[in-house]
């Protein structure tokens, strides 16, 4: 399986400070077919998780532009510009590129 | 309203069986892969199925393997999870989700004990 690495996994943040997520990966992300499969969500409390970037640093609609996702290979980062109120909670990376399918551990955020 | 709504869940005795359903609406259901994801109390993300949009191609974690079965109807827009021989690590909210996680539903709980 691959393994997926987050750092940190606890994220004390200041509101309108910047904030950033690691994530690693065992082996390369980058699939057969040449896309790299490097999901981010994010999991609100009490809620289902939503999915904020896929491949890597596609943005879904309606997710803010301070949320960005960049990265390569095994290495990729989530970027939050201006932390505000409602983006507490948990932020998990996920690979779809190799069976089966894996989570990172999460990033908790807190304010 | 893009919506998928997840049903079916609640207590069984360890070795019990459980079907789920998940309902799909706002989409085209019959062209999007599908997943079940789980979420075990206080712990992180699971992914332990998939399910190709046609339903011809299926995919497993190893600890489910055996014991849980991924289904779909499209003709009802429908998802399902067939759960056999339940343990108690079993015991976690069940989540369906499109394949690249775009659309989630609201879960369903699923708790194995005795």
């Amino acid at each position: 399986d691959v393994m997926m690495t987050q750092s940190p996994l606890s994220l004390p943040v200041t509101l309108g400070q910047a904030a950033s997520i690691s994530c690693r990966s065992f082996q390369s992300l980058v699939h057969s077919d040449g896309n790299t499969y490097l999901n981010w969500f994010q999991q609100r409390p009490g809620q289902s998780p939503r999915r904020l970037i896929y491949k890597v640093s596609e943005r879904d609609s309606g997710v803010p532009d301070r949320f960005s996702g960049s990265g390569s290979g095994t290495d990729f980062t989530l970027k939050i510009s201006r932390v505000e109120a409602e983006d507490v909670g948990v932020y998990y990376c996920m690979q779809g590129t190799h069976w089966p399918l894996t989570f990172g551990q999460g990033t908790k955020v807190e304010i | 309203e893009v919506q998928l709504v997840e049903s079916g869940g609640g207590l069984v005795q360890p070795g019990g069986s459980l079907r789920l359903s998940c309902a799909a609406s706002g989409f085209a259901f019959n062209t999007y892969a599908m997943n079940w994801v789980r979420q075990a109390p206080g712990k992180g993300l699971e992914w332990i199925s998939y399910i190709r949009s046609g339903g011809d191609y299926t995919h497993y974690t190893d600890s489910v393997k055996g014991r849980l079965t991924i289904s779909r109807d499209n003709a009802k827009n429908s998802l399902y999870l067939q759960m056999n021989s339940l343990r108690a690590e079993d015991t976690a909210v069940y989540y369906c989700t499109s394949g690249g996680g775009g659309i989630w539903g609201q879960g369903t709980r699923v708790t194995v004990s005795s």
